[in-house]
């Protein structure tokens, strides 16, 4: 079965400095999903990356998949407090029902 | 907007008490699914749903129920909840994948359940 790991497992950053965020697959990446939880909520759909080398940008947050497409990175450039939450990224692995696999998320914390 | 709703934020049970969380959506997507979030664990799938009636086991389905009678409504159910099933449980729904190549999936606001 496909596995995520998520990198680090938290961070504290300064307001005002970049984070990254990273989600290695053991597989080929069909599909790959960041979402955002803000603390005791649900997941908020953040974007989705699809081919090798693709990159999105949404506001301040950036994402990328590598060529191979078994990686993944969340970039936020000048971090506000808005951004902290937890950070998971979800692979779809092709099944019936468009099934996912989530990381294990990682906690950021923006120090004001 | 996609719309999913769980029937409760917080619920307190006691343990050998059976257990409804119900999920619904108001965008007629066909799959539905239900997770677990635990620390360290992240989301696990527990069953999902692609059609009226239908059901697929997830990675940790024992222990658990679900009922799809209606397309918009997904329940899971805990025929006797015991103090491991603590959790916050997540429903979710998306369209069926024919639909378009990718189709990310909405998730409720989650309900956190304690079983004492």
């Amino acid at each position: 079965s496909q596995e995520l790991e998520q990198s680090p497992q938290s961070l504290i950053v300064q307001e005002g400095k970049n984070l990254t965020i990273n989600c290695t697959s053991s597989k080929t990446l069909y599909g790959l999903y960041w979402y955002k939880q803000k603390y005791g909520e649900g997941l908020i759909f953040l974007m989705m990356l699809q081919k090798g080398g693709e990159e999105k940008s949404h506001e301040k947050i950036t994402a990328k998949l590598d060529e191979k497409k078994q990686q993944s990175s969340l970039h936020i450039t000048a971090s506000q407090p808005s951004h902290a939450g937890i950070y998971l990224c979800g692979a779809d692995n092709k099944a019936a029902g468009n099934k996912l696999t989530f990381g294990g998320g990682t906690r950021v914390l923006v120090k004001p | 907007d996609v719309k999913v709703t769980q029937s409760s934020r917080y619920l307190v049970k006691r343990t050998g008490e059976k257990v409804f969380l119900e999920c619904v959506q108001d965008m007629d997507h066909e799959n539905m699914f239900w997770y677990r979030q635990d620390p360290g664990l992240g989301l696990r799938l527990i069953y999902f749903s692609y059609d009226v009636k239908m059901k697929e086991k997830g990675d940790i389905p024992e222990g658990y129920s679900v009922s799809r009678e209606k397309k918009e409504r997904f329940s899971l159910i805990l025929e006797s909840a015991s103090t491991n099933q603590t959790s916050m449980y997540l429903c979710a729904s998306s369209l069926k994948g024919f639909r378009g190549p990718h189709n990310e999936q909405f998730f409720g606001p989650g309900t956190r359940l304690t079983v004492l």
